[in-house]
């Protein structure tokens, strides 16, 4: 089955130490998102790609910073974690940007910071 | 300042009966809605749109309504079943030409066999 997969599931990082998430996906879409969920909190777009440009919202921290290496992979670094930064991350994946076309979503990584 | 707003966190339902999920919204510039479910360890997935041009679309046991004078929308689950329970997050998006989407908080849906 085409689908976004997320990995690892599961990330423990000390504070300060960089951390590396990664995404891929086998649906050959176009877009690649980033997204911040903290507990009981809404999705947070924290940047996208569109094929290999990069697009990064506003107030996304400069701690956080994406790689696409390909149309398959797309990874989240965060270079120095705070323990704010503990939170559910969530990839997506859209076909293309020119509509609000349905995001596909992976099953995210919980990160933890010590 | 939530843009997207659904104001219950929780809803308990019985199974067979009716299950009504409320989200409303702040921006007029918001032009296409979504509903995603969540279970437990998965991501969200898509569940049923809306544009605002239109005040309903159904799929199946899901109907959304949309009433843009009130900037309220509405899932309504009929008949809910155990399988239905989940989180259920309410998005929308400017729209034609725009990749964004603004989500609520979610609702967690009971539904009690």
């Amino acid at each position: 089955d085409a689908m976004v997969i997320q990995n690892p599931r599961y990330q423990v990082t000390q504070f300060g130490k960089p951390v590396t998430l990664s995404c891929s996906q086998t649906l050959n879409h176009n877009v690649m998102y980033w997204y911040q969920q903290k507990s009981s909190q809404a999705p947070k777009l924290l940047f996208h790609y569109y094929d290999k440009d990069f697009n990064n919202e506003a107030d996304t921290p400069d701690n956080f910073q994406s790689r696409r290496p390909n149309t398959s992979f797309c990874f989240l670094d965060i270079r120095s974690p705070g323990l704010g930064d503990a939170a559910m991350y969530l990839c997506a994946t859209s076909r293309d940007l020119l509509q609000p076309y349905e995001q596909y979503f992976g099953p995210g990584t919980r990160l933890t910071v010590t | 300042d939530q843009q997207v707003k659904q104001n219950s966190p929780s809803l308990s339902v019985q199974e067979g009966r009716i299950s009504i999920l409320n989200c409303d919204y702040t921006n007029s510039m918001f032009d296409y809605f979504l509903w995603y479910k969540k279970y437990p360890a998965e991501g969200p997935t898509f569940l049923i749109s809306i544009s605002s041009i239109k005040d309903k679309n159904e799929d199946g046991r899901f109907t959304v309504f949309l009433n843009k004078s009130a900037k309220h929308l509405s899932l309504h689950i009929v008949p809910s079943q155990p399988g239905d329970s989940a989180v259920y997050f309410c998005a929308a998006s400017p729209g034609a030409g725009s990749y964004q989407l603004t989500f609520g908080k979610g609702t967690k849906l009971s539904v009690i066999p």
